[in-house]
């Protein structure tokens, strides 16, 4: 059962145009939600992240928007630039599992061209 | 944040062996967090290895495959015993980090990984 879902594989974006990553869930009971950021041969860097109780969170050029009632959320990349090429992974924690359990997705490879 | 160092990065193993990895946190931390990520799917927690007690495991993970070893409070070691080939993975270590997120969000840092395929 996989409770967080990235339905694109893949995405590429020219250099300057906006990336939009989506992820969507089931689990009601999650109340974090967080980006990683992934390069090849590196673990997961945690991007930005978002409480269940709000909409939005912007930090410069990467804003997360949460819709609890479609149970979806998207990561917003303004502008996007070649360095932003990676693996991108939606996460999730439920009220009982805050211990460092998180709920992966299954990633969305973002490729930005020039 | 935390700097997390994993040994080893990659590694080809044979059928019915078994590898350690290890990993290694530039500061104390209580628990420390192993995780999988196999081929084209999501990461995915093993267990929960804390100082002084028993490593804690998810529901698929059994401690005679995945024995974990947690002697002080900056190093855990997780080993793959007995590999087939459904054991080659990303496998990666992490620790959490209080209030990097929003607050009340624990952010966890992770290691490079330790890639292992299993012929």
């Amino acid at each position: 059962d996989q409770q967080v879902k990235q339905n694109s594989p893949s995405l590429s974006v020219q250099e300057g145009r906006i990336s939009i990553l989506n992820c969507d869930y089931t689990n009601s009971m999650f109340d974090y939600f967080l980006w990683y950021k992934k390069y090849p041969a590196e673990g997961p860097t945690f991007l930005i992240s978002i409480s269940s109780i709000k909409d939005k969170n912007e930090d410069g050029r990467f804003t997360v928007f949460l819709n609890k009632s479609a149970k979806h959320l998207s990561l917003h990349i303004v502008p996007s630039q070649p360095g932003d090429s990676a693996v991108y992974f939606c996460a999730a924690s439920d009220i009982y599992n805050q211990g460092g359990k998180l709920i992966f997705g299954q990633g969305t490879e973002l490729s930005v061209k020039p | 944040s935390a700097v997390i160092s994993q040994k080893p990065s990659r590694d080809i193993c044979q059928r019915g062996t078994s590898l350690t990895i290890q990993c290694q946190v530039d500061s104390q931390v209580t628990m420390m967090f192993w995780y999988r990520q196999q081929p084209g799917q999501s990461l995915t927690l093993i267990a929960t290895a804390n100082q002084g007690s028993e490593a804690t495991y998810e529901s698929g993970f059994v401690i005679d495959k995945f024995p974990i070893s947690r002697p002080n409070l900056t190093f855990s070691t997780l080993t793959v015993s007995n590999m087939s080939p459904e054991d080659s993975s990303i496998y990666l270590c992490s620790v959490e980090e209080s209030n990097r997120g929003i607050s009340g969000a624990n952010v966890l840092t992770f290691g490079a990984g330790s890639r292992l395929t299993v012929l």
